[in-house]
């Protein structure tokens, strides 16, 4: 089946931009989600579609997609930010859902 | 207050069953499809079965379908996974998850998650 791969962690300084990216072949397809999620919490939904931020989600934030590769990209990144991050989407063949591995974000 | 609450979990010998609840408050529970979505220690997030708002569509990840059975119950807002035949790779944090209307693949509200441990 389809599967969704992030890297593993990337690092960005105080106030500066950062991407990170999701590739898959059902992204052909699908637009992505990505969800936030701090230690011993539950993720949260921060981007879904083609670019849409639920109520409560700073406008930092945002989503992007272009062939197989869906990116989210967080612009003035804050302390508050570093968590890891999830992309996730659904099986272009069959009905499974789909998430990647995961990207660790550091502020710096 | 959108709400849900994950309870059930706990400490299983291999073989064992389980059944975890969600149950839903603050919402129309049912006119909203749900998913059932687990992360093992340390690891990423895994999605483990869908169900319709209706229950007339049922998805599951290959690595549970067979043994693990998804439910729910709209007159108690509630939604439910039978687990049988557990195995120690189920070891996770289980988490029911809201799915936004038109796209069950997108999870707009959490819950805290319930803890299943598969140990001898």
């Amino acid at each position: 089946s389809s599967e969704l791969t992030q890297g593993p962690a990337v690092s960005v300084a105080l106030g500066q931009t950062v991407r990170i990216t999701c590739q898959g072949d059902s992204l052909r397809s699908y637009y992505a989600s990505w969800y936030q999620q701090k230690p011993g919490q539950a993720p949260v939904l921060v981007i879904y579609g083609k670019n849409n931020r639920p109520s409560g989600i700073p406008d930092r934030f945002s989503g992007s997609s272009s062939g197989n590769t869906a990116s989210l990209t967080i612009t003035g990144a804050q302390a508050e930010d570093e968590a890891d991050y999830y992309c996730n989407s659904r099986d272009s063949v069959g009905n499974h859902v789909l998430f990647g591995g995961g990207t660790k974000l550091t502020v710096l | 207050e959108v709400q849900l609450v994950e309870s059930g979990g706990g400490l299983v010998q291999p073989g064992g069953s389980l059944r975890l609840s969600c149950e839903a408050s603050g919402f129309t529970f049912s006119s909203y499809e749900m998913n059932w979505v687990r992360q093992a220690p340390g690891k990423g997030l895994e999605w483990v079965s869908y169900i319709s708002s209706g229950s007339s569509i049922i998805y599951y990840a290959d690595s549970v379908k067979g043994r693990f059975t998804i439910s729910r119950d709209s007159a108690k807002n509630s939604l439910y996974l039978q687990m049988n035949s557990l195995r120690a790779e189920d070891t996770a944090v289980y988490y029911c998850a809201r799915a936004l209307p038109s796209y069950y693949y997108y999870m707009d509200v959490w819950g805290k998650g319930t803890t299943v441990t598969v140990s001898s």
